[in-house]
């Protein structure tokens, strides 16, 4: 039971242009929700998180957006720079219990063209 | 700034054998997560720990125990290794108070166990 979905594997855009990457969620416990970066053989890093009482959070280059009728995320990532490649999980958890787990989707592929 | 900090990076062991991870959190991180994350996977959730009591646990085997020590460095125990339990470990700290939003977790380089 995948309780987040990245529909799109991979994702090819011109350096320079908007990048947008979406996630879907089904369990509507969940409240907090990440991006993260990862280069192969490395560990994820943190780029940027939003708090279900928002419906957006922005940081220089990186914007996510949440529609929580939806059930959707997205990360926009503009201008997207040859840098920005990599495998990019969106994460979701549910603060009511500290520790919990954070599930992770399966990741999208992101290529950035000089 | 210091992160996460796991060893070793990189363990080789034959079947049957037993292994064992440690991770270092970020300093006042209480918080500790567990993940395993086998090649073209996304990482599963092992288990977690809050001020060194178990908070959460996922699919771990029996095989697999982990603990949260007083210093809140955590260790993961693999015994009876398997073929199948090859794959990067990756744990994780974070700040958590109860009854607050969960803030990001960090994570560390992870450690790549390859059993043969």
């Amino acid at each position: 039971d995948q309780q987040v979905k990245q529909n799109s594997p991979s994702l090819s855009v011109q350096e320079g242009r908007i990048s947008i990457l979406n996630c879907d969620y089904t369990n509507s416990m969940f409240d907090y929700f990440l991006w993260y970066k990862k280069y192969p053989a490395e560990g994820p890093t943190f780029l940027i998180s939003i708090s279900s009482i928002k419906d957006k959070n922005e940081d220089g280059r990186f914007t996510v957006f949440l529609n929580k009728s939806a059930k959707h995320l997205s990360l926009h990532i503009v201008p997207s720079q040859p840098g920005d490649s990599a495998v990019y999980f969106c994460a979701a958890g549910a603060s009511e219990t500290s520790g919990s787990r954070l599930t992770f989707g399966e990741g999208t592929q992101l290529t950035v063209n000089p | 700034a210091a992160g996460v900090i796991q060893s070793p990076r990189h363990l080789i062991k034959e079947k049957r054998e037993t292994a064992t991870l440690k991770c270092y959190p970020i300093p006042r991180h209480d918080t500790v997560y567990w993940y395993q994350q086998g090649p073209g996977q996304d990482p599963q959730f092992l288990i977690s720990f809050y001020e060194k009591m178990q908070s959460d646990k996922g699919s771990i085997p029996d095989r697999f125990s982990a603990q949260q020590f007083s210093d809140y460095h955590s260790e993961l125990n693999m015994s009876s290794l398997e073929l199948g339990d090859s794959a990067l470990y990756f744990c994780a700290s974070s700040s958590n108070r109860a009854g607050t939003v969960n803030t990001e977790a960090f994570f560390g380089q992870g450690t790549r166990l390859t059993v043969v």
